[in-house]
């Protein structure tokens, strides 16, 4: 079956653009991750959805970062007026529910670079 | 706060030789422990899990709680074993949904 989609796989914007990246969870999973990952480093959580429900942003860097799922399915992860530090490869995992029965599927990314 | 570290950037060992990669973690909770695998041009996706208690490719890992490890071996490296290796962790206790902590990787490249 499908594993999890994302889109687009490269993206390169000017600074102050704003982008929008997308994900498409496997069918049925309740749970959705967002996590960010710099060039040399693992990556880091940014946001947590279950259904439709963001039940966590804390890892969200700034207030430009804005993710929504408003129909429990696809996901996108918004990031207004770029900046260079935004550059990095931005994964999405889903899970069929939480905790420690449900291993996380991911994506294959999408690499953002900010000229 | 939890934090999960690989000592080494690199690893270099050659074909058949026995491989150690490490893994500490910092946690006060109640942690379940992961490896990840990244092959070239491949997604990340999991390796195996300490709960399982499983071996995976000939690779296995202990949860030691005494030295806080959790460090993945495989007494006869291939070279298809070459890849980007993530150790990460999840809160498994209480009200946990799932978040993963993740080292910074190691490189593991296996000569032939």
């Amino acid at each position: 079956g499908a594993g999890v989609s994302q889109s687009p796989r490269y993206k390169v914007a000017k600074r102050g653009q704003d982008v929008a990246l997308r994900c498409d969870p496997i069918s049925g999973h309740v749970s959705l991750f967002w996590y960010q990952q710099a060039l040399g480093q693992g990556p880091e959580f940014l946001t947590y959805f279950q259904n439709e429900a963001q039940l966590d942003k804390s890892g969200l860097p700034s207030d430009r970062f804005f993710a929504e799922r408003p129909e429990g399915s696809v996901s996108t992860l918004k990031i207004q007026r770029t900046q260079q530090e935004d550059s990095a490869v931005y994964l999405c995992a889903s899970s069929l529910g939480t905790g420690r029965a449900r291993p996380q599927h991911f994506g294959d990314g999408t690499r953002l670079s900010i000229l | 706060a939890q934090r999960v570290t690989q000592p080494e950037k690199l690893l270099s060992v050659f074909k058949g030789a026995p491989v150690e990669l490490k893994c500490n973690y910092s946690y006060s909770g109640s942690p379940e422990l992961f490896w990840y695998v990244q092959y070239s041009r491949q997604r990340l996706q999991l390796l195996l899990r300490h709960i399982s208690r499983e071996s995976i490719k000939g690779f296995t890992a202990d949860l030691n709680k005494g030295e806080t490890s959790f460090h993945l071996k495989k007494p006869f490296a291939q070279e298809e074993d070459s890849a980007m290796y993530y150790c990460a962790l999840i809160n498994a206790g209480g009200t946990s949904y799932g978040k993963l902590t993740f080292g910074q990787g190691t490189i593991l490249t296996v000569h032939p």
